[in-house]
């Protein structure tokens, strides 16, 4: 079975400055995919972005990339330019067979002004 | 579209009570899932269906019951509510196959039992 690892429970972070919250996993998987989600004190859960592993390519989405390491099964997320918007839960998560997910045990980020 | 909906947002049962959480989509979506959220545990799949008239067991099935009678709907049944079962609920879609397909979260249900 899949694991995901999220080793750092809280982060906190200066407006304007960058962050970055740490994800590995456990997989005998070749190709597979890797998602982060935010979850705001809403509760609702938005995908921010998505890795390929079959892509060499480090995903980017506006402010938000990874750092896709497959040999080290690694997957960090780069938050640049932080704001106060991005005050949040991080999920990491492997996508397995049925577009079942497993999930890290997540990051609080906590940007401050 | 209105997405994922579940019902209700809030709940509080006595232990030994049974009740039905609800979750429905409107994107013809395949795939739904319910998950659980603990805190400091993540989320973690408890049941899930890849069509009408098919289900299985997720990480932590047990003291839930789910049926896919059509593709709308996905209701999660506990059968005799436990305190170990407070927690906050999401049911989830998506369309089936090997591409990204985002998976659709709805708002969560809250439940405590006591």
């Amino acid at each position: 079975a899949q694991t995901v690892t999220q080793s750092q429970p809280e982060m906190s972070v200066q407006e304007a400055e960058t962050v970055t919250l740490s994800c590995t996993y456990d997989t005998s998987e070749n190709n597979y995919y890797l998602f982060w989600y935010k979850q705001p004190p809403s509760r609702q859960m938005i995908l921010v972005i998505r890795q390929e592993a079959y892509k060499q390519q480090n995903a980017t989405e506006n402010r938000f990339s990874v750092n896709f390491q497959k040999a080290a099964k690694s997957f960090s997320l780069k938050i640049s330019d932080s704001q106060l918007g991005d005050t949040a839960m991080y999920f990491c998560a492997f996508r397995e067979y049925g577009n079942k997910l497993v999930f890290g045990a997540g990051t609080i980020l906590r940007v401050k002004s | 579209n209105a997405g994922v909906t579940q019902t209700p947002k809030f709940q509080v049962l006595k232990t030994g009570q049974s009740m039905t959480l609800q979750c429905a989509q409107d994107m013809n979506h395949e795939y739904m899932s319910w998950y659980r959220q603990d805190p400091g545990m993540g989320l973690r799949l408890i049941h899930y269906s890849v069509g009408a008239g098919i289900t299985d067991q997720g990480e932590v099935p047990n003291g839930y019951n789910v049926s896919r009678s059509t593709t709308e709907d996905f209701p999660l049944r506990l059968l005799s509510a436990a305190p170990s079962q407070t927690s906050v609920y999401f049911c989830a879609s998506s369309f089936g196959g090997t591409g990204t397909y985002e998976q659709y979260f709805g708002p969560g249900t809250r439940l405590t039992v006591t």
